[in-house]
C-alpha cells in the first residue's frame, strides 16, 4: 500500500490564525481525502482533493474555512483557517485508487490544539 | 444513504480471551465492508476487507471476521486477546456501486485487562 507523510504531525496554535497540512504519497493515486477526527470522535470527511480542479466539499464544511489544493496526483494541502478552540481536531489524509472495492489507506495525522 | 453501527464503545477482555467488536451494517444491496484500527497517536491501519468474495476474511494481527448478510453484520473477532490489541477499532462501509464515499462508524475502544 502506498506511504503516506503528513507535516506537521502535531502543532499548537493561536486563536485566529491559520495552518496548512501537507500530505505526500510516495505515488500516484487517484484519489486523496481529508478527514477530522474530533477527541474521541470517529472520522468525519471534510472533502475530496480533485488534481487540477477545485476540492469537493462535504455538507458543513466550506472551502473559506479548509481551502484544499492538489497540485498534482501525489501531494495535496489541507488548510484550516482563522482557527478556534472547536477547530481542535486530529486532521488525516486518506488516498485511494477510486475503485470500490479497493480500501483508503491513512496517514498518521496531524494533531492540532488551538488556544 | 448506508450506515454502520458498532455496538459497545468500550470492550473489555482479558489477555488470552476471545475478542469480538460487533458492526452491523444497513443497506440493500450487500456492501463492501471494512475494518480498522487506530492506536495512540497513528493514523488509521487497515486490518481487513469484505468484498464479496469469501465471507470469512482474515486479516492482519490475527484478526478475522465474517460477512453475514442474513444478521447484516461483520464482527471482528481473535481468538486471544494481546495487550498490543489495545485499540481504537473502527468499522466502515461502502456501496459495492459507483463511487460512493467511505462511512465510518463510531468506534469501539479495545481495552485488554492484564
Amino acid at each position: 500500500s502506498a506511504v503516506i507523510s503528513q507535516k506537521p504531525s502535531r502543532d499548537i496554535c493561536q486563536r485566529g490564525t491559520s495552518l496548512t497540512i501537507q500530505c505526500q504519497v510516495d505515488s500516484q493515486v487517484t484519489m486523496m481525502f481529508w478527514y477530522r477526527q474530533q477527541p474521541g470522535q470517529s472520522l468525519t470527511l471534510i472533502a475530496t482533493a480533485n488534481q487540477g480542479s477545485e476540492a469537493t466539499y462535504e455538507s458543513g464544511f466550506v472551502i473559506d474555512k479548509f481551502p484544499i489544493s492538489r497540485p498534482n496526483l501525489t501531494f495535496s494541502t489541507l488548510t484550516v483557517s482563522n482557527m478556534s478552540p472547536e477547530d481542535s481536531s486530529i486532521y488525516l489524509c486518506s488516498v485511494g485508487q477510486g475503485a470500490s472495492n479497493q480500501p483508503q489507506h491513512f496517514g498518521d495525522g496531524t494533531r492540532l490544539s488551538i488556544l | 444513504a448506508q450506515s454502520v453501527t458498532q455496538l459497545g464503545s468500550h470492550v473489555s477482555v482479558s489477555e488470552g480471551a476471545l475478542v469480538l467488536l460487533r458492526c452491523n451494517y444497513s443497506s440493500s444491496v450487500p456492501p463492501y465492508l471494512f475494518w480498522y484500527v487506530q492506536y495512540p497517536n497513528q493514523g488509521l491501519q487497515l486490518l481487513l476487507k469484505y468484498t464479496s468474495a469469501a465471507t470469512l476474511v482474515k486479516g492482519i494481527n490475527g484478526f478475522e471476521a465474517e460477512f453475514k448478510k442474513s444478521e447484516t453484520s461483520f464482527h471482528l473477532t481473535k481468538p486471544s486477546a494481546h495487550m498490543s490489541d489495545a485499540a481504537e477499532y473502527f468499522c466502515a462501509v461502502r456501496p459495492s456501486f459507483g463511487n460512493e464515499k467511505l462511512t465510518f462508524g463510531t468506534g469501539t475502544r479495545l481495552t485488554i485487562i492484564p
